[in-house]
């Protein structure tokens, strides 16, 4: 078990509809990471915080938006969800904001939208 | 072109095989990392690399910084290796192979 626990580990919205994924870090980890995995994909990066504040985002519209809170808990928010959204949403905590230290990955939670 | 390309995408081996599974990437680093996903999704890093050869148990990875080359070997498979395997690299901002399907059978 890596400590970091996400949720909702499953769930199915409709086109249109808003989401809120959760993730709550590895004690001690100042930083944390969003990825979309579609299946049979390796993950994408979708954006970092680090100390509350977005440190870097990858190609991805402003509808994906994200916090994360003082104490180092984070959320992942998806607007105007659309049928290519579909995928296993994963959070991973590292100690630093370059990622040279060991990473430590949630569950993910498998989104369907319809 | 991908960033990070991995070969093979599927691999099948016999209990008791050496494995390698081979990752070229084309972006600068700061770290690469092999990672483990099992079915169900769930991530477990298996190393970290920014030089050299590490070793955990069965398993050995090692990078190339000028080649831009990492092989993760696994000795002596066993089918609860059977998993994906995959390779990232970058710095905060992470690039992901597509994985690389291992199944061992006993």
């Amino acid at each position: 078990e890596t400590g970091v626990t996400q949720s909702p580990t499953h769930l199915i919205k409709t086109r249109g509809q808003q989401v809120t994924l959760r993730c709550s870090s590895q004690s001690g980890h100042n930083t944390v990471s969003w990825y979309q995995q579609a299946l049979g994909q390796g993950p994408q990066f979708i954006f970092q915080y680090y100390r509350e504040e977005e440190n870097g985002r990858g190609n991805f519209p402003p509808r994906f938006s994200g916090l994360q809170f003082p104490n180092y808990s984070s959320e992942l928010n998806v607007n105007a969800l659309e049928l290519d959204d579909s995928a296993l949403y994963l959070c991973a905590s590292s100690p630093d904001r370059v990622n040279t230290g060991e990473l430590f990955f949630g569950e993910g939670s498998r989104l369907t939208v319809l | 072109k991908n960033e990070v390309e991995q070969s093979p995408q599927n691999l099948t081996a016999q209990e008791g095989e050496f494995i390698t599974i081979n990752c070229s990437y084309s972006v600068g680093i700061s770290a690469l990392h092999w990672l483990q996903q099992h079915p169900g999704g769930g991530i477990v890093s298996l190393f970290m690399l920014s030089s050299g050869k590490k070793k955990h148990g069965r398993l050995i990875a090692t990078i190339n910084i000028q080649e831009k080359h990492s092989s993760l070997h696994i000795t002596a498979s066993h089918p609860r290796d059977s998993a994906v395997y995959i390779c990232a690299v970058g710095s905060h901002d992470m690039r992901f192979g597509a994985g690389t399907r291992l199944t061992v059978k006993p």
